[in-house]
Order: structure tokens, then C-alpha cells, then sequence
């Protein structure tokens, strides 16, 4: 697996269950980012990873959502009680460095989220 | 705050036609400037960068040179194929936050043989 890969790809959830989707970034990229795409709002930053530290949280839209990363590799985007707007497109990226540098940011094929 | 403005799509062209996607940004400090690119069915793929002022990205026969005087980065190709149908993001990132990419809405391309 050369690619950011991430599951489940498709998840149909009941309004107010939890979800938890895993991103398993491309080997050796010490930053990982979560990214939400949906009708209206084009793509928006969630969170940023640089190991297993996330100094940057100030996308997560509530207090719902939380994300981890373990061993410098694995994250999590756990959403708690899931409501109807937050079915969207997740998409996972890794890179080796900061995109201002201009390394290049991998994404995942997403796992589309859909709220019923 | 950065932003990113693009035209809005839907384009359709016939094969081998001129394509131009427009992108302007506004930003603070000096950022990176990128062109994503998302096939049907398909994760975001990067299809080509600049990092400062004159630089021009090319890849696959599309090209964008960051123009700073006029914060542009429009993205042109001379000869578009069917094979080109895709929706085409804009982004920056901004030195200030660094790891941050902020994108246009994207502009659906449909090329027709």
C-alpha cells in the first residue's frame, strides 16, 4: 500500500451513534491531516497531526469531534452522536514536511459519512 | 484571513479545446500555491505547485505560473482530452500557518470527445 488509505470508505450511520474513522497515512510521513468535504462547503481543515501531536484543532466544528494518532502512524476521527449535517466526505493526508515548503500532501480516497 | 477564489463551473469543452480555470487568492506573508485534481471516483491528487513569484508548475500539459502582481494562479492547458474530466481545486498555503492548505470550491470539468 503505497497510498494514504483509509476505511471504511462508505458508512451509513443512525442520527446520534457514534463513528469512528481510521486513516492509515503513507509509511514514514510524520504529518497527517484531516480535511471534510461536502456540498456547499467546499474542503475545510479539521486537524493537524505532527506525530502524535496535534498542535492544531481549531477545525474540529464541535466538541463531538475528536481525532488521536498512535505511534507516529494510525489516526482516528472519532464523531460522537452524529447529526444530520455532519455527513460529508472525510479525507485523510500525509506528508513528509509542511505544504509551505512545498511538500507535497497525499490524500486518501475519503470515507464518505452519510447521517440518517 | 486566506481565501481562494476560482471560477465557477460547470466548464464543458469539446476535445482539444483551450482550457482556462482562473484562481485568485488572498493571503498573508508568501504561500505555496498548488492545483488538486479529483477523477471520478478518486481521492485529491496534486497536479502541480509553485512556491514563489514567477514560478510556473506543469504536469500532464496543464501549467500555472503564481503571479504575485496580480495574486493569480490560473491554470491553462492547450489541448484538453476526454481523459482531463475532473473537478480542478486551487489552494494555498500560507507561510504563516504552514501546514493549513485552503482551497477554492473547485470547477468541474467536463471535456466531450
Amino acid at each position: 500500500g503505497a497510498g494514504v488509505s483509509q476505511s471504511p470508505s462508505n458508512k451509513v450511520t443512525e442520527k446520534g451513534k457514534d463513528v469512528e474513522l481510521r486513516c492509515d497515512p503513507i509509511s514514514g510521513h510524520t504529518a497527517l491531516y484531516w480535511y471534510r468535504q461536502s456540498l456547499g462547503q467546499g474542503l475545510e481543515f479539521l486537524i493537524y497531526f505532527q506525530g502524535n501531536s496535534a498542535p492544531d484543532k481549531s477545525g474540529l466544528p464541535s466538541d463531538r469531534f475528536s481525532a488521536e494518532r498512535t505511534g507516529g502512524s494510525v489516526s482516528t476521527l472519532t464523531i460522537q452522536r452524529t447529526q444530520q449535517e455532519d455527513s460529508a466526505v472525510y479525507l485523510c493526508a500525509s506528508s513528509l514536511g509542511v505544504p509551505s515548503a512545498g511538500n507535497t500532501i497525499y490524500f486518501g480516497e475519503g470515507s464518505w459519512l452519510t447521517v440518517v | 484571513g486566506n481565501s481562494v477564489t476560482q471560477m465557477e463551473g460547470p466548464v464543458t469543452l469539446s476535445e482539444e479545446a483551450f482550457l482556462t480555470i482562473n484562481c485568485t487568492y488572498t493571503a498573508t506573508g508568501y504561500p505555496s500555491l498548488f492545483w488538486y485534481v479529483q477523477y471520478p471516483g478518486e481521492g485529491l491528487q496534486l497536479l502541480l505547485k509553485a512556491t514563489k513569484a514567477d514560478d510556473k508548475g506543469s504536469n500532464k500539459g496543464f501549467e500555472a505560473t503564481y503571479r504575485k502582481e496580480t495574486t493569480s494562479f490560473h491554470l491553462e492547458k492547450g489541448s484538453v482530452q476526454v481523459s482531463d474530466s475532473a473537478v480542478y481545486f486551487c489552494a494555498l498555503s500560507d507561510g504563516g500557518s504552514n501546514y493549513k492548505l485552503t482551497f477554492g470550491k473547485g470547477t468541474l470539468l467536463t471535456v466531450n470527445p
